[in-house]
């Protein structure tokens, strides 16, 4: 299946750990995407890469680290977990880095649960 | 600084017609997006309105006037499986896409 493709679907771990999660797109798309999506459903951008480049790096803790191998993929390594980094992380993916016409595909989300 | 206003929440019968609107203020603008959100599911994409007008797409359609920094969504013979967030967002000049806050809608037999 064409997708976008996001691992684990769940994540529940312990204050102070590491843990990643990964995305990858069969689309074919340039732009790939980080998104977070808090308990009041508010989705907010935090990484953006087009090609491997970076060029979306919004305010975030420096504890979050974006990795691209290839445009294929996208991942996302957090470190030193904190209880208000629960949240739904969502990957997504954008043919091009205008996203307008044909919008973001996004995969079906990680829930990370910090105790 | 950068906002989208929507309600937070809308209710109608099935069958009916629902009108969501979107009020924005950004930095820029390359054009307004919706999409629909059903809970535990992911954001997917429905339209995209660059210029002024009305962009119609089976039951939904969307409007943009540039002018006001405003546009609707809207759903028409609502279906029960209608009943999900819908987020209007807008694409800046750093090439950010903004989301509004989204609009619970609750469709009702």
């Amino acid at each position: 299946d064409t997708a976008v493709s996001q691992t684990p679907k769940y994540l529940v771990t312990q204050m102070g750990n590491d843990k990643s999660i990964k995305c990858e797109q069969n689309l074919g798309h340039d732009t790939m995407y980080w998104y977070k999506q808090d308990s009041k459903k508010f989705l907010k951008i935090m990484f953006s890469y087009n090609n491997k480049e970076l060029i979306i790096n919004e305010t975030v803790p420096n504890r979050f680290s974006p990795k691209s191998p290839d445009k294929a993929h996208l991942n996302l390594h957090i470190n030193s977990l904190e209880l208000g980094d629960s949240a739904v992380y969502f990957c997504a993916s954008s043919q091009d880095i205008s996203g307008g016409l044909y919008g973001y595909t996004f995969g079906s989300g990680t829930r990370l649960t910090v105790v | 600084g950068q906002s989208l206003e929507q309600p937070s929440e809308v209710t109608a019968v099935e069958g009916a017609i629902v009108q969501i609107n979107c009020t924005y203020q950004t930095s820029g603008f390359y054009g307004l997006s919706w999409y629909q959100q059903h809970d535990g599911g992911a954001p997917t994409f429905l339209s995209y309105n660059a210029l002024d007008g009305l962009e119609e797409t089976g039951r939904f359609s969307s409007f943009l006037s540039r002018s006001d920094s405003y546009g609707y969504l809207l759903l028409q013979e609502l279906q029960m499986k209608d009943s999900a967030s819908y987020f209007c967002a807008v694409r800046d000049s750093s090439y950010k896409l903004i989301f509004g806050s989204g609009t619970r809608l609750l469709v009702r037999p």
